[in-house]
């Protein structure tokens, strides 16, 4: 699977949305993006996932630059709960989607109250 | 409720000890998962599963061992060939399709501390 590059923590108040970046510039054609997040002492969580098209779902959108090499999750409005490390992944649409994901560091997300 | 259930939460181990994590789902999943966790790291996986009695190594499969009788549970030994086995461990879950897109259910994991 092609690599990702997250930052290491972002930081924003509660209430306020929130951008998260993802660069994937290795993307390949038939890579899906994911995103996947893990709250405190939890496993992760499926969040949101995209090929060309900027999604929407009752989480967060993702928006996915028009050559695919970079996309950004967006929380509209950010809580308490929300405070995770958030992992970008790319899957290779081919994979069957029956193997393992390929995990990152990720960006871990503090929210202000 | 569906879920993925992993027990126990906290185990301890004597160094040298071979151990088992239980991971149960009743999603009705082919696929099954096994992953590790370092702090401050990401997931790595060790092994997965596509189907009753079959499966396959991760990246990081040495130290330990899995198997896949049923559906529904898919237990992880970890030996004592691992040489750091002191992790949290996830158990997770798929549908398998025809696409890459299968979100994966993860359970509540294990937390292994090798004294």
């Amino acid at each position: 699977d092609a690599k990702t590059t997250q930052p290491n923590s972002m930081e924003s108040n509660e209430e306020e949305p929130v951008h998260l970046p993802c660069n994937h510039s290795t993307i390949s054609g038939t890579d899906y993006i994911h995103w996947y997040r893990q709250l405190p002492s939890q496993g992760p969580e499926y969040v949101i996932h995209g090929l060309t098209s900027n999604v929407n779902n009752r989480m967060a959108s993702l928006a996915i630059a028009e050559d695919r090499k970079s996309s950004t999750l967006i929380l509209h409005r950010a809580t308490l709960r929300d405070a995770a490390v958030y992992y970008c992944i790319l899957r290779d649409e081919s994979g069957g989607g029956a193997d393992g994901l390929t995990f990152g560091k990720g960006t871990h997300l503090i929210i202000q109250p | 409720d569906g879920g993925i259930t992993q027990s126990p939460k906290y185990l301890f181990r004597k160094e040298g000890q071979n151990v088992t994590l239980s991971c149960e789902q009743n999603l009705n999943h082919d696929a099954m998962y096994w992953y590790r966790q370092d702090p401050g790291q990401g997931l790595r996986l060790i092994y997965y599963s596509q189907i009753v009695n079959d499966f396959q190594k991760g990246d990081i499969a040495e130290g330990y061992s899995v198997s896949r009788e049923k559906k529904e549970s898919f237990p992880l030994t970890v030996t004592s060939a691992q040489k750091n086995p002191t992790a949290f461990y996830l158990c997770a879950s798929s549908i398998v399709g025809t696409k890459s897109y299968n979100e994966q259910f993860f359970g509540p994991g294990t937390r292994l501390t090798v004294l």
